[in-house]
């Protein structure tokens, strides 16, 4: 079964760190772009960081540049999200997505939640 | 950035109601125009990449049409569990999500 499961998500206070990751099973992780995508509270979807398949090439939204960092390691099938000086508007449930034929994510784990609060 | 425009942003339908949601991109993309589908507390599922290219699996009763800048998703008869909210994507430059129209019982 292709799968991606996220993990890591928690409370934390402004200006703190967090570092998220998604698990993925069942397909050939080193040859796809993997995205994480956020959705805040009652609010639409917002793409935030992508990686290409070797991590030679990473891109982000810009009101997360240099605050968040993507990365992967294709040896444990995993893709990380460093996330850093949090702020309140980083609240949010955090997907990680898998980019498929057009660069559509077709494979979405279940979302981690990261709550940003003193 | 490219920005995406959705609409409209609700509407309220009935069962077997044909249903559809626009999609403007702020610059041609070309044909890279996907579009998903969320319930609530669930992730987005993918129905259609490529403008009109149906993922495996999703019933043939959603479709989608356009190229540049205007794009549509057309639900042929609304079905109970296609209430939910839907989302346009481009993908020709980085990822642009849309704002989203909730599709809601009549």
């Amino acid at each position: 079964e292709v799968k991606l499961v996220e993990s890591g998500g928690n409370l934390v206070q402004p200006g703190g760190s967090l570092r998220l990751s998604c698990a993925a099973s069942g397909f050939s992780f080193s040859s796809y772009w993997m995205s994480w995508v956020r959705q805040a509270p009652g609010k639409g979807l917002e793409w935030v960081a992508n990686i290409k398949h070797d991590g030679s090439d990473k891109y982000y939204v810009g009101s997360v540049k240099g605050r968040l960092t993507i990365s992967r390691d294709n040896a444990k099938n995993s893709l990380y999200l460093q996330m850093n000086s949090l702020r309140a508007e980083d609240t949010a449930v955090y997907y990680c997505a898998r980019s498929g034929s057009s660069f559509a994510f077709d494979i979405w784990g279940q979302g981690t939640k990261v709550t940003v609060s003193s | 950035d490219i920005q995406m425009t959705q609409s409209p942003s609700s509407l309220s339908a009935s069962v077997g109601d044909r249903v559809t949601i626009t999609c403007r991109a702020s610059q041609s993309i070309s044909r890279f125009l996907n579009w998903y589908q969320q319930k609530p507390g669930k992730a987005p599922k993918l129905l259609i990449y490529s403008a009109s290219t149906l993922q495996s699996g999703v019933p043939s009763r959603f479709s989608g049409s356009g190229s540049g800048t205007g794009f549509t998703l057309t639900i042929s008869s609304l079905q109970p569990e296609d209430f939910a909210t839907y989302y346009c994507q481009q993908s020709y430059s980085t990822w642009t999500f849309g704002q989203g129209t909730k599709v809601e019982i009549k």
